[in-house]
């Protein structure tokens, strides 16, 4: 079946402007996460959804950062005020259940000017 | 605090030979164990994990873990290495009952050269 799609594939962005990244889970996985990756270095938890319930959202960086699932399936991560340093790749996972492996879609490439 | 160690940033190897890349991790809880593949360009592919029973877990394609409890480790091995593997790894753990979370490591960047 289709993986985790997330979309844009690559973003550039000026600083100062706000951005929506999407994330579509496979279907009928109820944990969803995102995680952001600088260049160079492994992954960083952001947030952790459970069906719509953000659960966990303790490495969101900043307020300017928001995540939501209304309908518990498609997520979107929001930066508002993008800084340079919000330029990293975003990554979207899901997950049948809480203790689940994850499977990753392919990540957004954000880069802000 | 929990945190996962990758004390190789690179491994360069020529193909054909052994290769190990080397996980440490601490946690005062029991942990899930993973090693993810990240190939240029694509998302995270699971390679493999130790959630429970025997310690020592293989992949389809060759390479295997061992779990070490004294020794906190999840060392990745493969006795023979293709140019395929050229990849970044890493090793990530999930804390039992902590909603399947994972925390990663740094990642070390194998390159096997023909």
């Amino acid at each position: 079946g289709a993986g985790v799609s997330q979309s844009p594939r690559y973003k550039v962005a000026k600083r100062g402007q706000d951005v929506a990244l999407r994330c579509d889970p496979i279907s009928g996985h109820v944990s969803l996460f995102w995680y952001q990756q600088a260049l160079g270095q492994g992954p960083e938890f952001l947030t952790y959804f459970q069906n719509e319930a953000q659960l966990d959202k303790s490495g969101l960086p900043s307020d300017r950062f928001f995540a939501e699932r209304p309908e518990g399936s498609v997520s979107t991560l929001k930066i508002q005020r993008t800084q340079q340093e919000d330029s990293a790749v975003y990554l979207c996972a899901s997950s049948l259940t809480g203790d689940s492996p994850l499977h990753f879609g392919n990540g957004t490439r954000l880069t802000v000017t | 605090a929990q945190s996962v160690t990758q004390l190789d940033s690179q491994v360069p190897v020529f193909e054909e030979a052994p290769v190990e890349l080397r996980c440490n991790y601490s946690s005062s809880v029991s942990v899930y164990l993973f090693w993810y593949v990240q190939y240029p360009n694509q998302g995270l592919q699971l390679l493999l994990k130790y959630l429970s029973g025997s310690t020592l877990v293989e992949s389809i394609n060759g390479f295997e873990a061992e779990f070490n409890k004294s020794q906190t480790s999840f060392h990745l091995r493969k006795p023979s290495v293709h140019i395929s593997d050229t990849a970044e790894y890493f090793c990530a753990v999930i804390l039992y009952n902590q909603g399947g979370k994972l925390i990663f490591g740094q990642g070390t960047e194998l390159s096997v050269k023909p």
